[in-house]
């Protein structure tokens, strides 16, 4: 079974500064999506950014972006700039052929003014 | 365009009791999937909905099923509610099922207190 793991419950950064979210995912599938969904205090999940898993190039938006690493099965999410409003739960997720998003444990993200 | 909606917002029930959760996709979705958010096992997937046939169902009892209608529109419902049962479910669309258009949107959620 495919499974996603984010190894940080904790993080804290402080305003203006940088800040990395690890995930890493098992999976025997070549052609896969890989995805980072935020979820504030309102409780609205939203994607933040997703991944081809056969695009070699990473993704990026704005000051969200990722380090997808396919051979280590490794996506890390870098959160640059960080906001008072980037405070959430932060969930990365993974999906292939027709099975349904499974998601990490999620990373509780602090900003500290 | 309107995102997707999910109704009620809240809601509390008691043991036994039966409940049916609403979600409205996003206009043009066809997929809907639903998942179940409590602190001690996280995001778990429950079932996805594509043109009125359930395509994936996650690791659940009986007791939780949904369907989805014509227009998209899906429902939920769980019946005999355990205590827990209590979470925050959440649904999402999509334009299609399966890899080839893979972005999901999510609705604010339904949170279910069971007592």
């Amino acid at each position: 079974a495919q499974t996603v793991t984010q190894s940080q419950p904790e993080m804290s950064v402080q305003e203006a500064e940088t800040v990395t979210l690890s995930c890493t995912y098992d999976t025997s599938e070549s052609d896969y999506y890989l995805f980072w969904y935020k979820q504030p205090p309102s409780r609205q999940m939203i994607l933040v950014i997703r991944q081809e898993a056969y695009k070699q190039q990473n993704a990026t938006e704005n000051r969200f972006s990722v380090n997808f690493q396919k051979a280590a099965k490794s996506f890390s999410l870098k959160i640059s700039d960080s906001q008072l409003g980037d405070a959430a739960m932060y969930f990365c997720a993974y999906i292939t052929g027709n099975t349904p998003l499974v998601f990490g444990k999620g990373t509780r993200l602090s900003v500290i003014a | 365009k309107a995102g997707v909606t999910q109704t009620p917002r809240y809601l509390i029930k008691t043991r036994g009791q039966q409940v049916t959760l609403s979600c409205s996709p996003i206009s043009g979705h066809r997929s809907v999937s639903w998942y179940q958010q409590t602190p001690g096992q996280g995001l778990q997937f429950l079932f996805e909905y594509f043109s009125e046939t359930q395509r994936n169902k996650g690791n659940f009892p009986g007791r939780f099923s949904g369907r989805q209608f014509s227009n998209s529109r899906s429902e939920m419902n769980v019946s005999t509610l355990e205590l827990g049962d209590s979470a925050l479910y959440l649904c999402a669309s999509s334009l299609e099922w399966g890899l080839r258009v893979y972005e999901q949107y999510f609705g604010p959620g339904t949170r279910l207190t069971v007592t």
